[in-house]
């Protein structure tokens, strides 16, 4: 089956330590990308990845970091996580050309305490 | 400048009511895509249509229809006789050709209700 899995589906943790929040697709995509969504801005993109070793500030990179070092897997990492991070977070691939629907995987639920 | 306005915040209907959710864009780009994609209460994110600015013929899946019309910038979402299975956010986006990025710029979204 096609799809974006992310994973932890949930987590809590506290102020400044570090965690990552992995994604990984099985359908070839070339870009890969990270949102998060927050009550009254809808949803924001945080990195995107148009390919292997290829990544690029969004919107709101600040207190994020991502690496691509496979085609597959697009891990979006908190090194010091902070309340304001507290969020539900998305990962979304595609191809590359042209303007291929983005598939998204189903949520990471985060809480910075 | 890019945008997409969802002006209905929440919506509530009874079911078997036909509902229409509203969504106005702004672009000055002449090659774009329009998305809808529904957010149920469980939080994932489903892909439901994609529309290029090149095809403004609507369309229809079962129960959903979609209107898109270049001349007012609207993209607008009918789910008729709703069900409360159809209880969920809605959220319409626009993808335009600019850079490699092409990310998709949201609307707030549509919450809506359909009660038994």
């Amino acid at each position: 089956e096609a799809q974006v899995t992310q994973n932890p589906r949930y987590l809590i943790t506290v102020t400044g330590k570090k965690l990552t929040v992995t994604c990984s697709q099985n359908m070839n995509h070339e870009y890969m990308s990270w949102y998060r969504q927050d009550p009254g801005l809808g949803l924001r993109q945080i990195y995107y990845s148009m390919n292997v070793e290829v990544t690029d500030k969004g919107d709101v990179p600040e207190g994020y970091k991502v690496s691509r070092k496979e085609k597959r897997n697009f891990p979006l990492i908190l090194e010091s996580p902070s309340p304001n991070q507290t969020s539900l977070y998305f990962c979304a691939s595609r191809l590359a050309g042209g303007a291929d629907t983005q598939y998204f995987g189903p949520g990471t639920r985060l809480t910075v305490l | 400048a890019q945008k997409v306005t969802q002006a209905q915040t929440e919506i509530s209907v009874v079911e078997k009511e036909d509902v229409t959710l509203d969504c106005v864009y702004e672009t000055r780009d002449t090659t774009y895509y329009l998305f809808w994609y529904k957010q149920p209460p469980s939080g994932e994110l489903v892909f439901l249509i994609r529309r290029n600015s090149f095809d403004e013929q609507n369309e229809i899946s079962g129960r959903y229809s979609w209107n898109f019309q270049k001349s007012t910038s609207s993209f607008n979402f009918t789910i008729t006789a709703s069900q409360v299975v159809d209880s969920a956010v809605y959220f319409c986006a626009l993808m335009t050709y600019g850079g490699n990025n092409r990310k998709l710029i949201w609307g707030l979204g549509t919450s809506l209700a359909v009660n038994p």
